[in-house]
């Protein structure tokens, strides 16, 4: 039962184009959001995240929205660089729960010059 | 800030051997570890999690064990390894001030 789906695996856009990076989850227990990225054979490095009671957070050129209706999330990357080609994981975790997070399988991210 | 030392980068093993695999953390204490593990085409899995030493959670069943041994040293560990735990292993610290990780850099397993 996977809670966390990223349905696309890939994505292609681009440089100075808009990527934008979508989430879904399934249990409505989840009260914050993560995004990660991770290149190859490297560990993932946290990106950016929001709490359930925000419906949006913005850091310079990432912004993640929140719908929690719709159990949606999506990271928005503006304007994309050839150096934000990487594999980018959504996350989740409820509280209570020592921290766990939930990942999804990630999308690649491919930034074309 | 936290730093994970983790190694080897690399391992190849065969089957039927046994594995150890050790993580390391720097500028904190009395983390949440995570040891998590990513095979061929999907994502992140939760192996284990320890809340402190000697505390270990199980994720999911398995051929593998966590221990640990002191605050801040999490090691991964098998008496036989099978194919099917080959992938990327990777160690990860929580504070517990947010729900961030802190990742290490690794280890590809492949077992042959």
């Amino acid at each position: 039962d996977q809670q966390v789906k990223q349905n696309s695996p890939s994505l292609s856009v681009q440089e100075g184009r808009i990527s934008i990076l979508n989430c879904d989850y399934t249990n409505s227990m989840f009260d914050y959001f993560l995004w990660y990225k991770k290149y190859p054979a490297e560990g993932p490095t946290f990106l950016i995240s929001i709490s359930s009671i925000k419906d949006k957070n913005e850091d310079g050129r990432f912004t993640v929205f929140l719908n929690k209706s719709a159990k949606h999330l999506s990271l928005h990357i503006v304007p994309s660089q050839p150096g934000d080609s990487a594999v980018y994981f959504c996350a989740a975790s409820r509280g209570g729960s020592n921290y766990k997070l939930t990942f999804g399988k990630g999308t690649l991210l491919t930034v074309n010059p | 800030s936290q730093t994970i030392h983790q190694w080897p980068a690399t391992l190849v093993q065969p089957v039927g051997s046994p594995l150890s695999l050790e993580c390391t953390v720097e500028g904190t204490s009395n983390p949440n570890l995570y040891w998590y593990r990513q095979a061929a085409g999907r994502g992140l899995q939760l192996l284990f999690y320890s809340v402190g030493i000697g505390q270990i959670s199980s994720e999911v069943p398995q051929n593998l064990s966590a221990s640990r041994p002191q605050d801040r040293q999490f090691i991964l560990s098998s008496k036989k390894l099978l194919l099917s735990d080959s992938g990327f292993y990777l160690c990860a610290c929580g504070s517990g001030i947010n729900y961030g990780y802190t990742f290490g850099s690794g280890t590809r397993l492949t077992v042959v």
